[in-house]
């Protein structure tokens, strides 16, 4: 079956640390690779995605095959990075997303 | 930046009633989503629909549910007798196919009492 898991409901970390935010998925095929940013009272709205090995706001994201793994990464946090963090692969014909059950992270000072 | 625009931003409804829920897609995107969010639980697919038909539904789309898009311009979700577990946020989605990525209206918070 098509799954995709983020292990930790909430991460909470200091300003200035590292994060890193898990995401495993359980896919036949090769999916696309999103992920997915909902700040407080705002819409969801794309983080990065695997294809485009961008950095987006500090965030990288690494696809690993082997491990079937998509954590996303940043190695200082902000203040403003607080939020939920949904992990999304892409798969089937209408590019349809399947959402992890979503990480909510806290940056506190 | 165009956005996709959903209306009404919360609806109070109660059980048995039909609810239509409207969102405007951006006008050059060809697939529509529907997605709900239940209070505390992840976001779950609902339905896409392209070239005016149904592409992929989710066990959740059972009959009470249906979408259409009406005018060219909007996309409604229909649940004909609403149950008390239909209560959730409801996201539309609009994209221009292959991997672009999906944008999201602000959702519609439908209270079923």
């Amino acid at each position: 079956a098509q799954r995709v898991t983020q292990p930790e409901k909430l991460l909470s970390v200091f300003k200035g640390a590292p994060v890193e935010l898990k995401c495993n998925y359980s896919y036949s095929g090769s999916p696309e690779l999103f992920w997915y940013v909902q700040y407080s009272r705002q819409r969801l709205q794309l983080l990065l995605r695997h294809i485009s090995r961008e950095s987006i706001k500090g965030f990288t994201a690494d696809l690993n095959k082997g491990e079937t793994s998509f954590h996303l990464k940043k190695p200082f946090a902000q203040e403003e990075d607080s939020a939920m963090y949904y992990c999304a692969p892409e798969a089937g014909t209408a590019s349809k997303l399947t959402f992890g059950t979503g990480t909510r992270l806290q940056v506190t000072l | 930046e165009p956005e996709v625009t959903q209306t009404p931003s919360h609806q109070v409804t109660q059980m048995g009633q039909e609810v239509i829920l409207r969102c405007v897609p951006i006008s050059n995107h060809l697939y529509f989503y529907w997605y709900r969010q239940i209070l505390g639980q992840k976001v779950e697919f609902l339905v896409s629909f392209y070239n005016n038909e149904i592409s992929e539904k989710s066990e959740i789309f059972d009959d009470q549910f249906s979408v259409e898009r009406p005018d060219g311009s909007n996309f409604t979700l229909k649940i004909r007798s609403t149950k008390l577990e239909d209560s959730a946020m409801y996201f539309c989605a609009s994209s221009t196919g292959g991997d672009s990525p999906l944008h999201f209206g602000n959702g519609t918070r439908l209270t079923v009492t």
